[in-house]
C-alpha cells in the first residue's frame, strides 16, 4: 500500500521560507510516476504548486514558479518543496501526491502551515 | 491558465437518487486529461475518474465520467450514504498551470 506523509515545521513567518518532506512508503519513488505539491486554502481552493519525476523532469505553477523548488532524494525514497517569501497568502494545508501524470491518485494526510509573525 | 467551472455548487439529493455533476473548461483541455476527485471534511482528495472517463482503483461503477473538449460530467448513479461530500475536476493538459474547479457540494436533501 502506498502512503505518503508530509513534515514540516508548523507555523511560519512572513518573509522565512518554508521547506516541506514527503517521506513514501510501499513504493519506490526510483520506480517511476510524478510527485507533486498541492495546497488548499478556503480563499483560494486546491492549487497544484509542482510536481517532479523520478529522472528529474519537473514542473511548476507558473505564478509561483520564482518562489519554489521542487527536489528529490532516492536514497530517501522522499521528495521535498521549497516555497521562499511566504507571506499570509501562503497559509493554506499543503499536501503531497503521486500521479500518472498529473492525476494524483495518492495523497498524504496533508500539514497546515500557517504563516504569522 | 484554464478556468474550471463547476455547476451547480451545492446539489441537495437524498440517497438512491442519480446526481449529475458538471465541469466546463474556459479552453479545450488537451487529451481530455480531465480528473475528478472526492473530498470529505478533514481528509484528503480521492481520485475517482482521470482521462475523462476511466474509473481509478478500487472506486465503484456508480461513479462515472464523460465528457471531452470543453464540457465534462461525473455521474453518480444511485447515491449511497457515503457519496455525500464536495467534488473537485481538475485539468492536467498540456497547458500548465493544471487548474481545479471551485467544487460542487453533494448534501443529503
Amino acid at each position: 500500500q502506498v502512503q505518503l506523509q508530509e513534515s514540516g515545521p508548523g507555523p511560519v513567518k512572513p518573509s522565512e521560507t518554508l521547506s516541506l518532506t514527503c517521506s513514501v512508503s510501499g513504493y519506490s519513488i526510483s520506480r517511476g510516476y510524478y510527485w507533486g505539491w498541492i495546497r488548499q486554502s478556503p480563499g483560494k481552493g486546491l492549487e497544484w504548486i509542482a510536481s517532479i519525476h523520478e529522472s528529474g523532469s519537473t514542473h511548476y505553477n507558473p505564478s509561483l514558479k520564482s518562489r519554489v523548488t521542487i527536489s528529490v532524494d532516492t536514497s530517501k525514497n522522499q521528495f521535498s518543496l521549497r516555497l521562499t517569501s511566504m507571506t499570509a497568502a501562503d497559509t493554506a494545508v499543503y499536501y503531497c501526491a503521486r500521479a500518472e501524470v498529473g492525476d494524483f491518485d495518492y495523497w498524504g494526510q496533508g500539514t497546515l502551515v500557517t504563516v504569522s509573525s | 491558465e484554464i478556468v474550471l467551472t463547476q455547476s451547480p455548487g451545492t446539489l441537495s439529493l437524498s440517497p438512491g437518487e442519480r446526481a449529475t455533476l458538471s465541469c466546463r473548461a474556459s479552453q479545450s483541455v488537451s487529451g481530455n486529461y480531465l480528473a475528478w476527485y472526492q473530498q470529505k471534511p478533514g481528509q484528503a482528495p480521492r481520485l475517482l475518474i482521470y482521462a475523462a472517463s476511466n474509473r481509478a482503483t478500487g472506486i465503484p461503477d456508480r461513479f462515472s465520467g464523460s465528457g471531452s473538449g470543453t464540457d465534462f460530467t461525473l455521474t453518480i448513479s444511485r447515491l449511497e450514504p457515503e457519496d455525500f461530500a464536495v467534488y473537485y475536476c481538475q485539468q492536467y493538459g498540456s497547458l500548465l498551470p493544471w487548474t481545479f474547479g471551485q467544487g460542487t457540494k453533494v448534501e443529503i436533501k
